[in-house]
């Protein structure tokens, strides 16, 4: 089946610091990758997505690129702020009738100041 | 405007009690879905329905009802409420192939009490 395998959370940094959060998937078929976050007490917002090998997605200093060979989507930024804190959700969808999105389990941030 | 709404935003209600969430889109997808996340923030998927049919199904109680009077609205109807229902429910809606993004409502916070 399909599986997204996120790094386990809490993670806190320090404002301005490098975030890396691991993501890693199995899929039966040739998927598209997404980022979504949630801030605290609102909704899921698309941060980024790839949808094929060696794409890189990114949007507000987050990036992520779309590795086949490692199956792998990790996200990154070079410096975070305290409003970056969040939670931070992988998730894959392949084509077909059967359209969904399978995500992983989530991994919260928190940036101090 | 908003693309994807669901009313209401938060819902606090007794045990037995039957209780809707309505969910309408106004980006002309042709696929939406409701999603639940517990507790824990996990994010599943319970049903999706593509021109107003249902599509995905997954194993949930059947006192949970999706409607679809039109392809632009999803409905979830909630009998004879449970206290692990709480949690908050999302709506969701996409356009095209299995591989399009999927864009998500705010979430409707349900308590049960």
């Amino acid at each position: 089946g399909n599986s997204v395998t996120q790094m386990e959370g809490p993670v806190t940094l320090s404002e301005e610091a490098f975030l890396t959060i691991n993501c890693t998937y199995t899929a039966t078929g040739y998927p598209s990758l997404f980022w979504y976050v949630q801030y605290p007490g609102e909704g899921l917002q698309l941060l980024l997505k790839a949808t094929k090998a060696d794409d890189k997605g990114s949007n507000k200093g987050f990036e992520a690129t779309y590795r086949k060979e490692t199956t792998s989507f990790h996200l990154e930024k070079g410096s975070v702020q305290v409003s970056d804190s969040a939670v931070y959700f992988c998730a894959l969808t392949l084509s077909g009738s059967a359209r969904q999105l399978t995500f992983g389990s989530g991994t919260q941030l928190t940036v101090l100041p | 405007d908003t693309a994807v709404s669901q009313t209401p935003k938060y819902l606090v209600t007794q045990m037995g009690n039957d209780k809707s969430i309505k969910c309408e889109q106004n980006l002309g997808h042709d696929t939406m879905y409701w999603y639940k996340q517990d507790s824990k923030k996990f994010l599943k998927i319970m049903f999706s329905y593509n021109n107003k049919e249902l599509i995905i199904n997954e194993t949930v109680p059947n006192r949970f009802s999706p409607k679809s009077p039109d392809k632009a609205h999803l409905n979830l109807h909630i009998n004879s409420l449970e206290l692990g229902d709480s949690a908050v429910y999302f709506c969701a809606s996409s356009q095209g192939g299995g591989r399009d993004t999927i864009y998500f409502g705010e979430g409707s916070w349900l308590t049960v009490v």
